[in-house]
């Protein structure tokens, strides 16, 4: 049985910076693609960055390019989500989203086990 | 970025209804391609990646269909749990775009 565990809601002021966490169990961990993804009220999706643990390397959206920072602990089965330089803009929910195997796939980037989502808002 | 679009943006139907969505993207995705469903305050649910692949315990009333640019998500007699937003998404190309969503209400 998958669960994706964030942690807590944040409150930020702008020019700040959050870390959002990503507890995940089931299956095996480092061999998995992970990605975050937020969702601004009322708005659709938006990707911002993933990593496939085993190969460390993380890839990020140029929309988020220098403010966006993806990390994995494989020791505790966790990923990171940094985000710097805060605006109001970045207020959403960030889902950390496991996807397909790079085991059995060459293509691995959907999501198939979401966490609840964790609200990050920006206000001075 | 590839740029994905979906028709309708709402869809109104009733309980029995077969509906269909349609996900366009801007240049091929191959059949790299994913569907979700989203309920308000809710984190989305995978129905179907690689294009047509049903995910574990989704109802088989949903099927995916298509490659390439243009995709089709088909509900086959709609049941009260299926009103829902429904996003499409590819993960063939850097950064990986979701479409806009499709909200299925009751008509």
């Amino acid at each position: 049985q998958v669960q994706v565990v964030q942690s807590g809601a944040e409150v930020r002021k702008p020019g700040s910076s959050v870390k959002v966490s990503c507890k995940a169990s089931g299956g095996t961990f480092s061999y998995y693609a992970f990605s975050w993804v937020r969702q601004a009220p009322g708005q659709g999706f938006e990707w911002m960055g993933g990593i496939v643990p085993i190969y460390g390397k993380p890839s990020h959206s140029r929309k988020f390019q220098g403010r966006v920072t993806v990390t994995a602990d494989e020791s505790t089965s966790t990923v990171y989500m940094e985000l710097s330089s805060l605006t109001p803009e970045d207020t959403a929910v960030y889902y950390c989203a496991r996807g397909g195997s790079t085991l059995s796939e060459n293509y691995y980037y959907y999501m198939d086990a979401w966490g609840k989502g964790t609200t990050v808002s920006v206000s001075s | 970025d590839i740029q994905m679009t979906q028709s309708p943006s709402t869809l109104s139907a009733s309980v029995g209804d077969r509906v269909t969505i349609t996900c366009r993207a801007s240049q091929t995705v191959g059949s790299w391609l994913a569907w979700y469903q989203q309920t308000p305050g809710k984190a989305p649910k995978l129905l179907i990646h690689k294009a047509s692949t049903l995910e574990t315990e989704v109802p088989s009333r949903f099927s995916g269909t298509g490659s390439g640019t243009e995709f089709t998500l088909t509900i086959n007699s709609l049941q009260p749990d299926d009103f829902a937003t429904y996003y499409c998404q590819q993960y063939n190309i850097y950064p990986f775009t979701f479409g806009p969503g499709t909200k299925v209400d009751v008509k």
